[in-house]
């Protein structure tokens, strides 16, 4: 079956733009997380939703992060006035509980 | 100190090889554990998933955990170039709503 899939693969933006990422968990699943994976730091946890709602978003980095999840499934992620830290691959996983996590290919973020 | 720790390597490794990665963890309410296969600019894949302690094998894998002495395991058997990547360990657990707190991933390289 189809697994997760991320959008667009590659993203290159100016320093100040705003993007957004998304994420089209494996039908059915009702977990989703956004990581983020960088050379310096490994993959970090970014934010978790158990349908809708976000009951965890601890691990995202400033108030320019934001995310939403519409309907139980897409997810975006949002990244307003973008700095040259944020480059990076933003993964998405998604669960059908919250214990195995199947990851997409991710998002690959480059800030000039 | 990281919650997870483990060597980044690099391993090399002849073809044929049984190949032993490792981690150690700090956090004693992490329960799941999850070992990942990470090719050059791909997402990450799930190996091995496992539920406190124990072991558990797949093919020419296999998981180990030892809650004890918070140590996690995985071993290859009949290695071959194509296991050649980044693996990486994932644990979860208590409170934390199924997120995963990484190690650094090891590189492996299996030559021929």
């Amino acid at each position: 079956g189809a697994g997760v899939s991320q959008s667009p693969s590659n993203k290159v933006t100016e320093k100040g733009k705003d993007v957004e990422l998304r994420c089209d968990p494996i039908s059915g699943h009702t977990a989703l997380y956004w990581y983020r994976q960088s050379l310096g730091q490994g993959l970090e946890f970014l934010i978790y939703f158990q349908g809708n709602s976000a009951p965890d978003k601890s691990g995202l980095p400033s108030d320019r992060f934001s995310a939403e999840r519409t309907g139980g499934s897409v997810s975006t992620l949002t990244i307003q006035r973008t700095q040259q830290e944020d480059s990076a691959v933003y993964l998405c996983a998604s669960s059908p509980r919250n214990n195995e996590q199947f990851f997409g290919p991710g998002t690959r973020l480059t800030v000039l | 100190q990281k919650e997870v720790e483990q060597d980044p390597g690099p391993l090399s490794v002849p073809e044929g090889a049984i190949v032993s990665l490792n981690c150690t963890y700090s956090n004693s309410a992490f329960q799941y554990f999850m070992w990942y296969r990470q090719y050059s600019r791909k997402g990450p894949e799930l190996l091995m998933y496992t539920y406190s302690s124990g072991n558990k094998e797949d093919g020419r894998f296999t998981a180990q955990v030892d809650k004890s002495s918070k140590y996690i395991s995985l071993f290859i058997r009949d290695s071959q170039p194509s296991d050649s990547a980044t693996y990486l360990c994932g644990c979860a657990g208590g409170t934390s709503y199924g997120k995963l707190t990484f190690g650094q991933g090891t590189i492996l390289t299996v030559h021929p």
